[in-house]
């Protein structure tokens, strides 16, 4: 199947830094990307669905100023939490859909802690 | 809209034993439905899918789920549980025509030796 990957696998910030997100489509094109949000036990939020070249559109309730997404080419996406505070730390798991699947392949997750 | 229930937080089993993980699901239109198994601090591996065809689909690691249109259920099956199959699933749901999944809250799934 095809594989979607995560940089880093977790990260450690404080409060006020940003941190990035890579998730990279290893061996297809993901024209379309998601960004989830999951908290300990429970299920996967989407924040915000990104196509290749155009603006992310982010889902009600999720701050576009705080959770940047850049999806620049067809295998890369990024996600930068800005001036990220404690509550910001949770499982962000990214997915890439390309034009032909009718599935999302998921990358493995960054577990983000902000102190 | 389109939504996802598990009514089960919770399923234990014994090993050998069958397994089933309840699935049901509200989609304007026709639905793709999916079946995903997450590992602790992992992301989801997909498991199986029913986009059209035969109603009952067969899946990775010996899982099954049949749907059900009238019943608008997608129950994920084992005939025969491991206990390496302790895990959270997690069933969704899209329409055609649609990127956007909606998942179900999710069922930790415990078989015990």
């Amino acid at each position: 199947g095809a594989v979607v990957s995560q940089h880093p696998s977790w990260v450690i910030c404080k409060s006020g830094t940003s941190v990035k997100i890579e998730c990279r489509s290893l061996d297809f094109q993901a024209t379309t990307m998601f960004w989830y949000r999951q908290f300990p036990k429970q299920s996967l939020m989407l924040m915000a669905t990104s196509n290749e070249g155009s603006k992310a559109t982010y889902e009600q309730g999720v701050e576009k100023d705080k959770f940047l997404i850049n999806h620049a080419s067809l295998t890369l996406s990024t996600l930068t939490v800005t001036s990220a505070h404690p509550e910001d730390s949770s499982f962000y798991i990214c997915s890439g859909g390309g034009r032909e699947s009718h599935e999302q392949y998921f990358g493995p997750g960054t577990r983000l802690t902000v102190t | 809209a389109q939504s996802v229930a598990q009514p089960e937080d919770q399923v234990n089993v014994a090993e050998g034993n069958p397994l089933t993980v309840k699935c049901t699901y509200s989609v304007s239109g026709n639905p793709y439905l999916f079946w995903y198994v997450q590992y602790p601090n992992r992301g989801l591996q997909f498991l199986l899918k029913y986009i059209t065809g035969d109603n009952l689909v067969k899946g990775s690691y010996g899982f099954e789920a049949e749907f059900n249109k009238s019943q608008t259920s997608f129950h994920l099956k084992k005939p025969s549980a491991l206990v390496s199959d302790s895990a959270l699933y997690f069933c969704a749901v899209r329409a055609s025509g649609d990127y956007k999944l909606s998942f179900g809250a999710g069922t930790t799934v415990t078989v015990r030796a």
